[in-house]
């Protein structure tokens, strides 16, 4: 079992639909939970930032962590066109030094 | 953007050969890691250097070295370059112990192991 793992997608929704986007983990030590963008040939771009549990809003961009369930998601509200990206979701304990990527899930958003 | 610049963009090399990679950290950011992105998979841990000394290593064999100067620009080395190498290479600048909770990426030297 991977120590992070996430649908691959490609996901394809139409222009103004809500997106939900997952990612699961096997690490209870896991506190830091973050999200990332990740463009054609790009580096990934940090979208949002998470300690511990608990729901976080930036914009049409909210975060949820239930580490109770091990569970983390990205939903994006309106979705545009140029949400259409790869996103990641990374994580990291206390006292490591590296974050832990996911695989990331290919998103697509239809004008 | 970040204000983490790599260097170069691109690079072609054949397999044997050896290859530096170049980063600029973010300013006021002490520590820097590296990541190798192969196609379609999430960036994988090398390693990372805080205050010029390595701090802490995944698991890629000793031919991946790295440097970090007292400008906290850092150098990744690879040596004997195999095929499978060929990768996005990612570096990402923080704030360091006890702050790291936050990566900030640069974009990439897209790397062609032939």
């Amino acid at each position: 079992q991977k120590e992070v793992e996430q649908d691959p997608g490609p996901l394809s929704v139409p222009e103004g639909a809500i997106v939900s986007l997952n990612c699961t983990y096997s690490n209870s030590a896991f506190q830091y939970f973050m999200w990332y963008r990740q463009y054609s040939r790009k580096g990934p771009e940090l979208l949002m930032y998470t300690y511990s549990s608990g729901n976080k809003e930036d914009g049409r961009f909210t975060a949820q962590v239930d580490k109770s369930s091990k569970y983390i998601s990205l939903f994006i509200r309106d979705s545009q066109p140029s949400d259409s990206a790869t996103y990641l979701c990374a994580m990291k304990d206390n006292y490591g030094q590296n974050f832990v990527f996911g695989p990331g899930t290919r998103l697509s958003v239809l004008p | 953007e970040t204000g983490v610049t790599q260097s170069p963009t691109h690079l072609i090399k054949t397999r044997g050969q050896q290859v530096t990679l170049r980063c600029s950290s973010q300013s006021g950011h002490n520590t820097v890691s590296w990541y190798q992105q192969a196609l379609g998979q999430g960036p994988q841990f090398i390693f990372q250097y805080y205050r010029e000394e390595e701090n802490g290593r995944g698991n890629f064999p000793p031919r991946f070295s790295g440097l970090q100067f007292p400008n906290y620009s850092s150098e990744l080395n690879v040596n004997a370059l195999e095929l499978d190498d060929s990768a996005l290479y990612l570096c990402a600048s923080s704030l360091g112990r006890p702050l790291i909770d936050t990566q900030y990426f640069g974009p990439g030297t897209r790397l062609t192991v032939l």
